[in-house]
């Protein structure tokens, strides 16, 4: 079956690091892929998302490309902020399947 | 346009008894699907409802059941409940069942049985 594997962390940054959170998946078909966030005490929100090979998602300085290649949807930040402490999720969905979530990635950024 | 809403957002049961938890969908949305989340099993999906039948469904007992009413509302009920069913239950809408439709998640409920 479909899965999403996510580097587990803790991960610990100080403000203005860079960022990079691996996300790899394996899926018979080709499903979209996402990202979500989940800040304490609340649901998930939708961070971004790419539908097919070669496109990149991008919000609120966040940005990961789809790469079938590799099968690998990478999150990536230029400059973290304190505000930016969550838990990070990667997901993905194909045709008639439910959502299938990797494990999260817990992000602490020190000032 | 208002979120996603589930209520209760608190609930204290104790083994045993049962639960009625429930979603309401982005207006519009005729997708809903459940999640259990917790500490050590991540996030595990239940199922998933579109226009009133079920689509897909994850690997929990039987004991884990819903279902979804003509305006696209949601209810998971889960009976004799166990130690183990402490969690929060995330609720998430769609538009469709599509692969590439944006799941909108509520706050959750968070359960504790004692």
């Amino acid at each position: 079956g479909n899965s999403v594997t996510q580097m587990e962390g803790p991960v610990t940054l100080s403000e203005e690091a860079f960022l990079t959170i691996n996300c790899t998946y394996t899926a018979t078909g080709y499903p979209s892929l996402f990202w979500y966030v989940q800040y304490p005490g609340e649901g998930l929100q939708l961070l971004l998302k790419a539908t097919k090979a070669d496109d990149k998602g991008s919000n609120k300085g966040f940005e990961a490309t789809y790469r079938k290649e590799t099968t690998s949807f990478h999150l990536e930040k230029g400059s973290v902020q304190v505000s930016d402490s969550a838990v990070y999720f990667c997901a993905l969905r194909d045709y008639g399947q439910n959502f299938v979530f990797g494990p999260g990635t817990r992000l602490s950024v020190l000032p | 346009k208002a979120g996603v809403t589930q209520t209760p957002r608190y609930l204290i049961k104790t083994r045993g008894q049962q639960v009625t938890l429930s979603c309401s969908p982005i207006s519009g949305h005729r997708s809903v699907s459940w999640y259990q989340q917790t500490p050590g099993q991540g996030l595990q999906f239940l199922f998933e409802y579109f226009s009133e039948t079920q689509r897909n469904k994850g690997n929990f007992p039987g004991r884990f059941s819903g279902r979804q009413f003509s305006n696209s509302r949601s209810e998971m009920n889960v009976s004799t409940l166990e130690l183990g069913d402490s969690a929060l239950y995330l609720c998430a809408s769609s538009l469709a069942s599509g692969k590439a439709d944006t799941q909108y998640f509520g706050p959750g409920t968070r359960l504790t049985v004692l």
